[in-house]
This record gives C-alpha cells, sequence and structure tokens, in this order.
C-alpha cells in the first residue's frame, strides 16, 4: 500500500525534553511538509523540503528542527525551546512542480506536553 | 488581520441539503485554491484543486473561485451524513512558493439523517 505514515499516534513529552516525530512516505514524492494545527485552528506550516538534503523554513519554524537525509523521511524534533508544543502534528507530501500543491497528509500525531 | 477567512461554524444541515462553505482572503498573489475534508483525528485529505478564477465540478461538489472579490467557494449537493468533517481552504501564490499553502480555520460540519 502507497501512502504517508506517521508515528507514534499519541506522544507524551515532559518538560524539557526533546522529542522526534517520525513520518515516512513510499509514494516517491519530492517534496515533504510539516504542519502544525492547533484546535479550532487551519493549519500552520512548520518546515519543507523539496528535495534530499534542504529544507526550508515555514512560518513557525521556532523551536523545531527538521532533516532530510533520505527521499522518503522527513522526522521533526520539538526541541524543549518550543514554548507551546501541545497540538496535532502533520506531516504531508507532494510531487514537484505545479503539483507542490497538491499535499497528501499523513494520518497524524498527537503530542501532549505533561 | 489573517491572510485567509473562513467561517468556522459549526454548520448543521439535514441530509439531502446544498450546503455552501466559503472563504476570503486578502493576498492577491494566491493563485492556487484547494479544499481538503478533515475527519475527526485524521490528516485532511485534498477534495479539490483549482487554478485561478472559475469553477470545477466532481461528482457532487463544485468549487468555485472569484479572484476578483477575493472569494472561494465550495457546494456540495445532496449532502450525506458521510459529509459530516471539518472543510479547510487553503491557497498558495505558487511560483516561488509553490508548496507554501496557508490555510483557513476550517469549517465544521454536520448532516444529520
Amino acid at each position: 500500500d502507497g501512502g504517508i505514515t506517521q508515528s507514534p499516534k499519541y506522544l507524551f513529552r515532559k518538560e524539557g525534553q526533546n522529542v522526534t516525530l517520525s513520518c515516512e512516505q513510499n509514494l516517491n514524492h519530492d517534496a515533504m511538509y510539516w504542519y502544525r494545527q492547533d484546535p479550532g485552528q487551519g493549519l500552520r506550516l512548520i518546515y519543507y523540503s523539496q528535495i534530499v538534503n534542504d529544507f526550508q523554513k515555514g512560518d513557525i519554524a521556532e523551536g523545531y528542527s527538521v532533516s532530510r537525509e533520505k527521499k522518503e523521511s522527513f522526522p521533526l524534533t520539538v526541541t524543549s525551546a518550543q514554548k507551546n508544543p501541545t497540538a496535532f502534528y502533520l506531516c504531508a507530501s507532494s510531487w514537484g512542480g505545479a503539483s507542490y500543491n497538491e499535499q497528501f497528509f499523513g494520518p497524524g500525531t498527537r503530542l501532549t506536553v505533561l | 488581520q489573517k491572510e485567509v477567512e473562513q467561517d468556522p461554524g459549526p454548520l448543521s444541515v439535514p441530509e439531502g441539503a446544498i450546503v455552501s462553505l466559503n472563504c476570503t482572503y486578502s493576498n492577491s498573489a494566491f493563485q492556487y485554491f484547494m479544499w481538503y475534508r478533515q475527519y475527526s483525528r485524521k490528516g485532511p485529505e485534498l477534495l479539490m484543486y483549482t487554478y485561478s478564477s472559475g469553477n470545477k465540478e466532481d461528482g457532487r461538489f463544485t468549487a468555485q473561485v472569484d479572484k476578483s472579490s477575493k472569494y472561494i467557494s465550495l457546494f456540495i449537493r445532496d449532502s450525506q451524513p458521510s459529509d459530516s468533517a471539518t472543510y479547510l481552504c487553503a491557497m498558495s501564490p505558487g511560483g516561488t512558493s509553490y508548496g507554501k499553502l496557508t490555510f483557513g480555520q476550517g469549517t465544521i460540519l454536520t448532516v444529520h439523517p
């Protein structure tokens, strides 16, 4: 089955800890994205990567870091510098060119800070 | 003021009704317009994708874009209980900003039998 997988589904973190969220896709998509969704709000872009070994900050990158060492993987680290990390995190991927806008989403990871 | 405004609802309609969902935006550079459907605790799925002004139809769904008014709509005909979800509009300028989507807040829709 082709698709995007995110793990874990639920994640609990103590204050001051870094945590890493996994995102894998087997769609052979060029680009990958990380979004954050808060209750009653739309999605906000954290980071995106159009090619391997390259990524760009989105609108709310502070307190987050990413890597893109493989085409199919784009892990997100939520660092202790992120002041309000409790949220629903969504990973997406797309083809390149004009298809960058046609993004396919994974099932999400719900992060809760205790 | 947010770049994209969407009435959060909630919107409740009887089965079979025609549903109209709307977004307004302020950035005249937006060229690409998307509608996503998100079921509770799931990732969004792409419903409609349009470029510039005009209409696009896909089954019971019709997307309209009016760039002169900076206004987009999604119409759902013969609504079904399975259409109950949050609907998100999204937009992009394209060009060097391909892939940088700006989302509305989402409208919660409930279709009751």
